[in-house]
């Protein structure tokens, strides 16, 4: 199993360009969530999406969007980006059930200009 | 609303000596917390939780935390402290509908030799 998994894990962007990081878990888990790490910050929930087919939005989730492609796979959508999404973005799944740990993506590295 | 804090953005220590990362939490209803450690350029991994039973939990690593409800806290342990468990520690607690986790902003450990 390669657990979840995240592309890319480094992207340069000019303000306003657009792009998708993609994220997929091969665990069979129901839910799936979207950070961002922030120096000082700790992880910030961006998104999530508790089941294939829902998504609900987390601390903050202006400028992004997102789609639950499938129960695989969840992606994260910067329409136009802006240097305030300077960040390290990770994913995470945690087993179905009420009191089990996040597993997470290695991340993505993101710069915008 | 479900928060966790971190008081210290910096803990140094020597190796062999018993190390503390201190967690303290703030919950409407039962506490459900995690432990969490980053090394650089890595994704979150998973330590330790307390549920409900036993107020000291043992996790991975040879780390374990103490729950203490009358003074809301959740400290990561470590009886003697290695070089390599030098990283990024995060304190987390599961919101009320289990469906969000909220993070402490991390605290580095400095173990040094």
């Amino acid at each position: 199993n390669a657990g979840v998994t995240q592309t890319p894990k480094f992207q340069v962007l000019k303000t306003g360009q657009s792009m998708t990081l993609q994220c997929a878990q091969d665990m069979n888990h129901n839910s799936m969530y979207w950070y961002r790490q922030d120096p000082g910050m700790g992880l910030r929930l961006i998104y999530y999406s508790a089941s294939e087919g829902t998504t609900d939005k987390g601390e903050v989730p202006n400028g992004y969007n997102v789609s639950r492609l499938n129960k695989r796979e969840f992606s994260l959508r910067l329409e136009s980006a802006a240097p305030s999404q300077t960040s390290v973005y990770f994913c995470a799944s945690p087993p179905s059930g009420s009191y089990n740990e996040q597993f997470f993506g290695p991340g993505t590295r993101l710069t915008v200009l | 609303a479900q928060s966790v804090a971190q008081p210290e953005d910096q803990v140094n220590v020597a190796e062999g000596n018993p190390l503390t990362v201190k967690c303290t939490y703030s919950v409407s209803g039962n506490p459900y917390l995690f432990w969490y450690v980053q090394y650089p350029n890595r994704g979150l991994q998973f330590l330790l939780k307390y549920i409900t039973g036993d107020n000291l939990v043992k996790g991975s690593y040879g780390f374990e935390a103490e729950f203490n409800k009358s003074q809301t806290s959740f400290h990561l342990k470590k009886p003697s402290a290695l070089v390599s468990d030098s990283a990024l520690y995060f304190c987390a607690v599961i919101g009320y509908n289990f469906n969000k986790f909220y993070f402490g902003s991390g605290t580095k450990l400095n173990v040094k030799p």
